[in-house]
């Protein structure tokens, strides 16, 4: 298997844009969980699904931030309109069945001027 | 807010076992004890979990405490390529509100 995949690996924007970041998650995967990570706050968790279904978005920082999850092998995090202080480092982690061992991608660094 | 505490940084000679430290004095009987690390420009990966007994599997292996209020890692023959920042994570049982706490962890350089 590929792993969890993400894209783009980079994204530079200019405030006010919309953001879309992509995931893969692996296949047969259960859960999917969307992470920020800043020097500042660390690794923050932001939504995670199971089977597709929102569970918990209570680290979406604000409506700016939505995500979807259409079926079991893709997921979006949107960012609209886009700020600097969104600028971060964006992880997609999915798991099996329990929401414990959690693989993650690459993560998508994006940059908010 | 986390439930553990590990020291800021650590360093460990190649080839010698880092054995890295986990305070969690406030666990509960059904909360496991959970190891990812991260590499630098990477995304965390998983390590090694455990509940009661002691855990080994091909990259590590996890000591806990009996009374369970601390653990520690350990990489037997650490390398330059366990340089990371390693986080302990207590996990609660699965819930409708399940969410890993992450901590700062401890940054691990591995010296040659």
């Amino acid at each position: 298997d590929a792993g969890v995949i993400q894209s783009p690996r980079h994204e530079v924007t200019e405030m006010g844009q919309e953001v879309t970041l992509r995931c893969k998650p692996i296949s047969g995967h259960d859960y999917l969980f969307w992470y920020r990570q800043t020097m500042m706050r660390g690794l923050e968790l932001l939504i995670y699904f199971n089977n597709n279904v929102p569970i918990d978005d209570s680290g979406m920082p604000e409506d700016r931030f939505s995500a979807k999850m259409p079926n079991a092998s893709f997921s979006t995090l949107k960012i609209q309109p886009s700020e600097p202080r969104d600028s971060a480092v964006y992880f997609c982690a999915s798991s099996l069945v329990a929401p414990d061992t959690q693989y993650f991608g690459p993560g998508t660094r994006l940059t908010v001027l | 807010d986390a439930k553990t505490t590990q020291p800021t940084s650590m360093d460990c000679a190649e080839g010698r076992a880092a054995n890295l430290p986990c305070n969690h004095s406030t666990i509960s009987g059904n909360e496991y004890v959970y190891w990812y690390r991260q590499i630098h420009s990477q995304g965390p990966q998983y390590i090694i979990h455990g509940l009661k007994n002691n855990e080994t599997n091909e990259m590590a292996s996890l000591i806990i405490t009996e009374d369970r209020k601390s653990s520690t890692l350990i990489l037997p023959h650490a390398t330059l390529r366990d340089t990371a920042v390693y986080y302990c994570i207590v996990r609660p049982p699965m819930d409708s509100n399940y969410q890993l706490i992450w901590g700062a962890g401890t940054k691990l350089i591995i010296k040659p």
